[in-house]
């Protein structure tokens, strides 16, 4: 069981908007603004897509978006692509001084 | 562009240690930190640990009787050493840069497939 709690699975169609959710604690999430989520291709290392709760690296499509309410932190996918088609993961820092990840949830792209 | 790439057996004995090594290119090793992350088959991430360049080191609670992260800023790269290893342990161990106060993992190895079987 993972410390972060998402959806195993989510879909839309080619075009539209899709929210991922990853649920907490007040001990990771609700505390700290220190959530990032990662996008992994299958048999590929998870790539960094947001930091910090709401923050793109450079390079990352403005497609991708993060906001965070009290436990619960989300990842938009706005104008879905056929390439967005992969498995999407969170992660917190915590008040014990260690990083958690949620089980990931597989995006399909219909 | 920094590059990581880890290397080691991709089979280890049960009762055994498990040694990997991450080899850091396009960047000193020095500045950043630099973590040890584990995915097992059709599960989550989890995190184990990072070091810094100094010698620093942390550990998650749930690894840190069995595990050691070393650093040899002279070759650029940093170490695993999991103790005593179970067939609980076989994963895809990807090393990645971040920890401490840089809270997220911006750059990752391809990952290393180490499977604990007799």
């Amino acid at each position: 069981q993972s410390a972060l709690t998402q959806p195993a699975s989510v879909s839309g169609s080619l075009g539209q908007s899709i929210t991922i959710s990853c649920t907490g604690t007040s001990s990771d999430v609700g505390t700290y603004n220190y959530v990032s989520w990662y996008q992994q291709h299958p048999g590929k290392a998870p790539k960094l897509i947001i930091y910090d709760v709401s923050n793109r690296p450079t390079g990352v499509s403005d497609r991708f978006s993060g906001s965070k309410s009290g436990n619960t932190a989300s990842l938009t996918i706005s104008g879905l692509q056929a390439e967005d088609e992969a498995d999407y993961c969170c992660s917190s820092f915590t008040t014990t001084g260690i990083w958690v990840f949620g089980g990931g949830t597989k995006l399909t792209v219909l | 562009q920094v590059q990581l790439q880890e290397s080691g057996p991709g089979l280890v004995k049960p009762s055994e240690t498990l040694p990997l090594t991450c080899t850091v290119s396009g960047g000193p090793i020095s500045t950043y930190y630099w973590s040890w992350i584990r995915q097992s088959p059709g599960k989550g991430l989890e995190w184990i640990g990072y070091i810094y360049y100094s010698g620093t080191s942390n550990y998650n609670p749930s690894l840190k009787s069995r595990v050691t992260i070393s650093v040899d800023t002279s070759k650029n790269q940093f170490s695993l050493s999991l103790r005593s290893v179970t067939a609980a342990d076989t994963a895809v161990y990807y090393c990645a840069r971040g920890g401490s106060w840089y809270h997220h993992f911006d750059y990752w190895g391809q990952g290393a497939l180490v499977t604990v079987s007799s």
